[in-house]
């Protein structure tokens, strides 16, 4: 079956670089897109970005210059960096298959 | 980015009882390809959102026929009939029509 399973570092500094990885299994990543969203604590969910089943990207506007998505489709691994963190950026990161199925999450807490 | 609005913004509704929930969008949804993609989602306390409708009205895998949804254009309605305790949670309607994909800011259901 689709699983989807998010790992990266729990707490980040402010400046510093964020890189989380999606790791799947049950679908291939050249078949189908994966997407990035958000949840800071106690909000609703923000659409961070996507990288497609040929490989292209798009990105949410707001956080574009800071974010990059990309993927190694050997691994079955879809890879979310982005810099210059600010304490807003503090949330729970959900990968997910085309936006259907969903990973467990992340927490990613930015803070020195 | 398409704004959708959703209300109301939590519901109280009693063991068996039905709970309607509205997404409205502040442009048209249907895809020039002539689908319409607006999904909506559960999200239980602690887990990750999970997918309930797909396209307006069709049932992902595994979801009970007591959630239904309809609407067209920009007016979109989740319904829940005879509600049970693990329907409790918090509701999203989700539309990737248009670039970037935006989720309505979310409807709380509490069980009396």
């Amino acid at each position: 079956q689709v699983q989807l399973k998010e790992s990266g570092p729990g707490l980040v500094q402010p400046s510093q670089t964020l890189s989380l990885t999606c790791t799947v299994s049950g679908f291939s990543l050249t078949s189908n897109s994966v997407h990035w969203v958000r949840q800071p604590p106690g909000k609703g969910l923000e659409w961070v970005g996507a990288i497609w089943s040929g490989g292209s990207t798009d990105y949410n506007s707001a956080l574009k210059s800071r974010l990059s998505i990309s993927r190694d489709t050997s691994k079955s691994q879809v890879f979310l960096k982005m810099n210059s963190l600010q304490t807003e950026d503090t949330a729970i990161y959900f990968c997910t298959r085309s936006l259907y199925e969903w990973g467990q999450g992340v927490m990613v807490t930015v803070s020195s | 980015d398409v704004v959708l609005t959703q209300t109301p913004v939590s519901l109280l509704i009693s063991l068996g009882g039905q709970a309607s929930i509205s997404c409205r969008s502040s442009q048209s949804l249907v895809h020039s390809n002539g689908n319409t993609y607006l999904h909506w989602y559960l999200q239980k306390p602690g887990q990750s959102p999970q997918l309930l409708i797909y396209q307006v009205s069709n049932r992902f895998s595994g979801i009970p026929d007591r959630f239904s949804g309809s609407g067209s254009g920009t007016d979109f309605t989740l319904k829940i009939s005879r509600v049970e305790p693990e329907d409790l949670g918090v509701y999203y309607c989700l539309q990737r029509t248009h670039n970037p994909p935006t989720f309505g800011s979310g409807t709380k259901l509490e069980i009396k």
